[in-house]
């Protein structure tokens, strides 16, 4: 059973740029979240989705969204991106919203010059 | 808002020593995880915790949850160097906020 698939693996964009990170989840789950990991703040929260919807969002300005399809691949993008915008950014499956554990993928790490 | 903390963020510790390593949280949960993460990967899933008093052992690690005293701890038995890593617990308030929610992390340092 394929995993959770991340990419692009590692991308390098300058401010002011967007970048678009996409995410497969494993074959079955249906939920999506995104979690934001630098060293200084851990990992936090960016959103959940469910079905093609949004069930919930963390603490995050609006230049941060995201998308479920309807195969459960999801997408998130960062517009407009800041110095501070430089993680990685955490994709995890799992196969309901409600229950289970998560199922993450390798990240994609994102550099802001 | 809840909130995880974890303690200690940093540990060394010598090969052959038994430590502990702490999750508290702020609110009513009976379900929580524990993932590790080695350097440059992802977080891999090692326990899930689905009720209070529950108890579950692999190898050298041992977790456990009290959800009274709102806390989980992973227990490490005669440590090797290969269980060096980043611990997180993750707190799953999905049927109240919707969220889950790690702690900061503990990143484990056993020296050989």
């Amino acid at each position: 059973k394929a995993g959770v698939t991340q990419t692009p693996r590692y991308l390098i964009k300058t401010r002011g740029q967007q970048v678009t990170l996409s995410c497969s989840p494993i074959s079955g789950h249906r939920s999506v979240s995104w979690y934001q990991q630098t060293p200084g703040q851990g990992l936090q929260f960016l959103f959940e989705y469910f079905s093609e919807t949004q069930r919930n969002k963390g603490n995050f300005p609006g230049r941060f969204s995201g998308r479920q399809f309807s195969n459960s691949r999801s997408e998130m993008n960062v517009s407009t991106l800041e110095l501070g915008d430089s993680a990685l950014y955490l994709c995890a499956s799992s196969f309901t919203h409600n229950t289970g554990e998560l199922f993450f993928g390798e990240g994609s790490r994102l550099t802001v010059l | 808002e809840l909130k995880v903390e974890q303690n200690p963020l940093f540990l060394s510790m010598q090969e052959g020593k038994n430590y502990t390593i702490y999750c508290n949280y702020s609110t009513t949960s009976d379900r929580l995880y524990w993932y590790r993460q080695d350097p440059g990967k992802s977080l891999e899933s090692l326990f899930v915790l689905l009720s209070n008093g529950a108890v579950k052992q692999e190898g050298r690690l041992m977790a456990s949850l009290d959800t009274k005293a709102r806390l989980s701890t992973l227990h490490i038995t005669a440590a090797v160097h290969d269980l060096s890593a980043t611990y997180f617990c993750a707190v799953d308030s999905r049927d109240r906020d919707d969220k889950i929610i790690f702690g900061k992390g503990t990143r484990l340092h056993i020296l050989p």
